[in-house]
């Protein structure tokens, strides 16, 4: 299985200020007769189910505010918030959905400092 | 609007069975794959277990293999889960989800289930 790990596991951000997020996998993601990294990122906030943030790990899902920004390639990768908002408290998660079992990382839990 | 409800969740005894339904509308069910996942409050996400459109590919995590197993119906836009040899550690919010090229777009808001003596 592909085992996925993220630092930090938890971070606190000034409102205004950048937050990244990193997220390693065992084993490379990209598959390479499309050139896709098969990582996806998600937002869970309390009481909620997780959200769907960004896919191929750079591709912002639609309604996601472009303030989320997901970069890397291989087994290396980063989600940033540009700007952190009061409503981006929550924890994200990393997924590979290379090769199954479809594995998650952690989690990261983003709060406000 | 595109909408998963799961339902089928509750306490149950170590060693027990339970199955999970998840009712799909808004979108084309038969054209989608399907997944499971699970989340134990507090701590993290656990993918479970994937079905293609046609029912004919499956695949599951190695800590349900064997127990669990995925179907759909799709005449009815519904996922099932039977969950058999329950056990303690299965205890978790339970989701079923839509997939996006293999990631997840669209989750329901979960169905509980615990496992107790």
């Amino acid at each position: 299985d592909i085992v996925m790990t993220q630092s930090p596991d938890s971070l606190a951000v000034s409102l205004g200020e950048r937050a990244t997020i990193n997220c390693k996998s065992s084993q490379s993601v990209l598959y390479s007769s499309t050139n896709k990294n098969f990582l996806a990122w998600y937002q869970v906030k309390a009481g909620q189910p997780p959200k769907l943030l960004i896919y191929w790990a750079s591709t912002r899902q639609s309604g996601v505010p472009d303030r989320f920004s997901g970069s890397g390639s291989g087994t290396d990768f980063t989600l940033t918030i540009s700007s952190l908002q009061a409503e981006d408290v929550a924890l994200y998660y990393c997924q590979q959905y290379n090769t199954s079992p479809f594995t998650f990382g952690p989690g990261t839990k983003v709060d406000i400092k | 609007e595109v909408q998963l409800v799961e339902s089928g969740g509750g306490l149950v005894q170590p060693g027990g069975s339970l199955r999970l339904s998840c009712a799909a509308s808004g979108f084309s069910f038969s054209s989608h794959w399907m997944h499971w996942v699970r989340q134990v409050p507090g701590k993290g996400l656990v993918w479970l277990s994937r079905i293609n459109p046609d029912d004919s590919i499956t695949s599951y995590a190695d800590s349900v293999k064997g127990r669990f197993t995925i179907s759909r119906d799709n005449a009815k836009n519904t996922l099932y889960l039977q969950m058999n040899n329950l056990r303690v550690d299965d205890t978790a919010i339970y989701y079923c989800t839509r997939g996006f090229w293999g990631a997840s777009d669209i989750w329901g808001q979960g169905t509980i289930v615990t496992v107790s003596s």
